[in-house]
């Protein structure tokens, strides 16, 4: 079954526009972990931010903010005036306290293309 | 800071080949993983490697596959006689397994297997 879930497979907007990538997850665990990856088309996985599922709390970065919600299962990203750097694949992903090792399970990611 | 590196960059390989792809993982951590990404698809896990053994591995990880910690700080993934759908990027990752960084994984910048 598909434990981490992007829906969108490709966004493309104009540079400053406001764009939201969601990101919906299945488990039974109580403990477990989210991440998203930025890739860019340079290919490597740039790490962006970690949740645990005991904290909720809503959190920004700059132009990143990032809305948890456990009552729906999603972990939403938002670029806030995006630039063309933005522009890349980013992965949510899912990390379960049952695993023994802690291994992440991706979504398919979503293609950002920001436009100049 | 310490990171996860990875060579080579990039092979090419003749099909029926045996590839050898190597990592070096953070130095405290306990957990290594190895990751593919086929190009334009999603991130999966192979493998992950706790405590000298395999941990897991998916279904992905036949019997062409194998990982080996061969000397306390390399983390290797051989696959014995590529075929053409190996073709991918491959993702090396370690993990503390512990503490505040739990369930965060650390990736490598990927080798990028290419098999003709």
């Amino acid at each position: 079954a598909q434990k981490v879930t992007q829906a969108q497979t490709e966004i493309s907007v104009v540079e400053k526009e406001d764009v939201t990538l969601d990101c919906v997850y299945e488990t039974r665990d109580t403990t477990y972990y989210l991440f998203w990856y930025k890739q860019p088309p340079s290919g490597e996985l740039v790490f962006l931010i970690r949740r645990n599922s005991f904290d909720e709390q809503n959190e920004i970065s700059g132009r990143y903010s990032w809305n948890f919600q456990k009552s729906t299962s999603s972990f939403n990203f938002t670029i806030t005036a995006s630039q063309v750097v933005d522009s890349a694949v980013y992965f949510c992903a899912l990390s379960e306290a049952s695993s023994n090792d802690y291994k992440l399970s991706f979504g398919a990611g979503t293609t950002v293309t920001v436009r100049a | 800071e310490p990171e996860v590196t990875q060579t080579p960059s990039h092979q090419v390989t003749q099909m029926g080949q045996e590839v050898i792809l190597r990592c070096v993982p953070i130095s405290n951590h306990l957990y290594f993983y190895w990751y593919r990404q086929i190009l334009g698809q999603k991130v999966e896990f192979l493998v992950s490697f706790y405590n000298n053994e395999i941990s897991e591995k998916s279904e992905i990880f036949d019997d062409q596959f194998s990982v080996e910690r061969p000397d306390g700080s390399n983390f290797t993934l051989k696959i014995r006689s590529t075929k053409l759908e190996d073709s991918a990027m491959y993702f090396c990752a370690s993990s503390e397994g512990r503490g505040k960084n739990t369930g965060e994984l650390f990736f490598g910048e990927g080798s990028r297997l290419t098999v003709l």
